[in-house]
């Protein structure tokens, strides 16, 4: 069990560009989440998936945002047309099963700096 | 809706303190309560937690106790040491409702600990 990775560690990338982060969860936990942090702010949910299904989605994620987790296994998170308010830290997190009985296990987390 | 209010920051203490971190809460239903610590470069680790009321979650010298009438989950530990520097993220989540628990987690603002020699 290697723990929850997430690929890139860091991304720094141009207004307007398109960028796409990969996580890949611990392998037998069914439930996938991705968050949003900033600095001095708490993670913000963003989405999350049980299996290949995407459950629920937060008014945060605009339209620029989407989310997959095609084979209900790793999950990518795509930003188009990237914006400076979007700089952030990008969480990945998974769980076996619901959060309220075993938490989450985080990743280390993409920092995407837009400029 | 459902929200976490945490102590502001930052918190600076000397070792061998005694550390308190205040968190109430807001949520529909029966949550469950959590403590997150970042330490330095690192990601987000899961502390202790508390499944329903009066239960006490306790890891690494930590506790905190899941207080219902008074919705809050403070985190106390008796002698900080300088190796507990860190953000603490205080959450609830697993809301259960009618049977149905919900998938997310909702956190605090994180709480700043610095401790000095």
């Amino acid at each position: 069990d290697t723990g929850v990775s997430q690929d890139p560690r860091h991304k720094i990338t141009k207004r307007g560009q398109n960028v796409t982060f990969r996580c890949d969860p611990i392998s037998e936990h069914n439930r996938l989440y991705w968050y949003r942090q900033t600095l001095g702010q708490g993670p913000e949910f963003l989405t999350y998936f049980q299996n290949e299904a995407q459950l629920e989605k937060s008014r945060l994620l605009s339209d620029r945002f989407s989310a997959e987790r095609p084979k209900g296994s790793f999950s990518t998170l795509e930003i188009q047309r990237t914006e400076q308010g979007d700089s952030a830290m990008y969480l990945c997190a998974s769980s076996p099963g619901g959060p309220g009985k075993y938490g989450y296990t985080f990743g280390s987390g993409t920092r995407l700096t837009v400029v | 809706g459902n929200s976490v209010t945490q102590m502001e920051g930052p918190v600076t203490l000397s070792e061998e303190a005694f550390l308190t971190i205040n968190c109430t809460y807001t949520a529909t239903g029966y949550p469950s309560l959590f403590w997150y610590v970042q330490y330095p470069g690192e990601g987000l680790q899961l502390l202790l937690k508390a499944t329903k009321a009066d239960d006490k979650g306790s890891n690494k010298g930590f506790e905190a106790t899941y207080r219902k009438e008074t919705t809050s989950f403070h985190l106390e530990k008796g002698s900080v040491q300088v190796s507990d520097s860190a953000v603490y993220f205080c959450a609830l989540g697993g809301l259960q409702s009618g049977g149905t628990s919900y998938g997310k987690l909702t956190f605090g603002q994180g709480t700043i600990l610095t401790v000095h020699p």
